[in-house]
């Protein structure tokens, strides 16, 4: 079992840039969630996916951020224009409908 | 609107001993309540899931409890190694709902 791929691992970009996170779920969870962590705030909810579609996006922070799910096994996470607030460590989670979320290693994004 | 506090923020204790980490949520309605644990540059490892109908789950060196009335839950680890030197998040979920994360406790274990 691969687990739930991330990439990059660690995003360097100057602000402005557009950036675009990737994630792969474990083969079969049907469940899909992205997350940004930083030490301020902690580990927030931004989007999640059930079957491909969107059910909640309220924790996505601006019109900036737009998140897709074009099929099952892939999503992305896309911010344009990048600011410098947006560096934080952002994280993929699948799961089987719902429980226990298994979690990426994560992207650390630094927005200069 | 759900929210997880856990206390302390940071803890250090010498190799052996017993320690309790602590969970506090202030919507007793809850689904479930789960514990991971985050290693430095890693994700999130899910350590301990509790049903809102169980009181307790235990697996090796671990155990959790759950007191959903109070809206506490603690985290039980017995004989602590250097290996254990982790942040420990307590989440909760409402439903369907997603979970909410607490901040964290980092813990150092010194040999």
């Amino acid at each position: 079992d691969a687990g739930v791929i991330q990439s990059p691992r660690h995003e360097v970009t100057e602000m402005g840039q557009e950036v675009t996170l990737r994630c792969k779920p474990i083969s079969g969870h049907n469940s899909l969630f992205w997350y940004r962590q930083t030490m301020m705030r902690g580990l927030e909810l931004l989007i999640y996916f059930n079957n491909n579609v969107p059910i909640d996006d309220s924790g996505m922070p601006e019109d900036r951020f737009s998140a897709k799910m074009p099929n099952a096994s892939f999503s992305t996470l896309k911010i344009q224009p990048s600011e410098p607030r947006d560096s934080a460590v952002y994280f993929c989670a699948s799961s089987p409908g719902g429980h226990p979320q298994h979690f990426g290693d994560g992207t650390r994004l630094s927005i200069l | 609107k759900q929210e997880v506090t856990q206390i302390p923020a940071a803890l250090s204790v010498p190799e052996g001993e017993n320690l309790v980490l602590n969970c506090s949520f202030t919507d007793s309605a809850i689904y479930n309540l789960q514990w991971f644990r985050q290693d430095p540059g890693k994700g999130l490892t899910s350590l301990l899931l509790i049903q809102s109908s169980q009181r307790e789950q235990t697996s090796g060196r671990l155990n959790a409890s759950l007191d959903k009335s109070s809206g506490r839950s603690t985290l039980y680890i017995a004989a602590s190694q250097p290996g254990d030197s982790a942040t420990y998040l307590c989440a909760v979920s409402s439903g369907n709902t997603p979970l909410v994360f607490g901040k964290g406790t980092r813990l150092s274990v010194i040999a």
